[in-house]
């Protein structure tokens, strides 16, 4: 299958400081790209659908002023933790779809802990 | 209310047998349907993909069924090996909005 590349795969951070986490496809073009949040032994909660080169589109609850998504090309989207807080502290996972009626694909995860 | 739900959180079967899991979603309009597989700490990967209008897909010892009217699909793994343990997803792609909505998963363990 394709691959989609998430990095970094964990990062432990300063409460009060920003992360950003990089999500690439490295063998297809993706016209879509989705974030995820999982908590333990849960499933996966769909945060925000990004479009490349349209502002995205973000689930009932996420903060948009929070959590800045970003897809300026069709093989990267970046995911911002702005002023993360310990209760942010999660496993975050993207996937790209390259068109509307096919798979997606999921990167590594990224396991974000805020001290 | 919208649910999709994975018949049970956890699977225990004997190797070589069959592993039978069941997606059972309400009040939804699916365009297609995906099982993923998910290890401790990865991302999911994806295994099998089938459309609203397909009744079964195969691919090696995976095979899964789809049946809009019952609202269900079965996703089996035959010839079960103790590598085949870990916890399986299936997502339902929404018709229109193509969203993805993922069911709670279903931790499998195959035992040697």
């Amino acid at each position: 299958g394709a691959v989609v590349s998430q990095h970094p795969s964990w990062v432990i951070c300063k409460s009060g400081t920003s992360v950003k986490i990089e999500c690439r496809s490295l063998d297809f073009q993706a016209t879509t790209m989705f974030w995820y949040r999982q908590f333990p032994k849960q499933s996966l909660m769909l945060m925000a659908t990004s479009n490349e080169g349209s502002k995205a589109t973000y689930e009932q609850g996420v903060e948009k002023d929070k959590f800045l998504i970003n897809h300026a090309s069709l093989t990267l989207s970046t995911l911002t933790v702005t002023s993360a807080h310990p209760e942010d502290s999660s496993f975050y996972i993207c996937s790209a779809r390259a068109q509307l009626n096919t798979e997606a694909f999921f990167g590594q995860g990224t396991r974000l802990t805020v001290v | 209310s919208q649910k999709i739900e994975q018949n049970s959180e956890a699977l225990n079967i004997q190797e070589g047998k069959t592993a039978t899991l069941t997606c059972n979603y309400t009040n939804y309009s699916p365009a297609y349907l995906q099982w993923y597989r998910q290890d401790p700490g990865r991302g999911p990967v994806f295994l099998l993909l089938i459309r609203e209008n397909e009744k079964e897909k195969r691919k090696e010892r995976l095979k899964v069924t789809f049946d809009t009217t019952l609202k269900q699909s079965l996703f089996h793994i035959t010839a079960s090996q103790p590598a085949d343990s870990a916890t399986y997803l299936c997502a339902l792609i929404t018709s229109g909005t193509y969203k993805y909505i993922f069911g709670t998963g279903t931790r499998l363990k195959v035992l040697a």
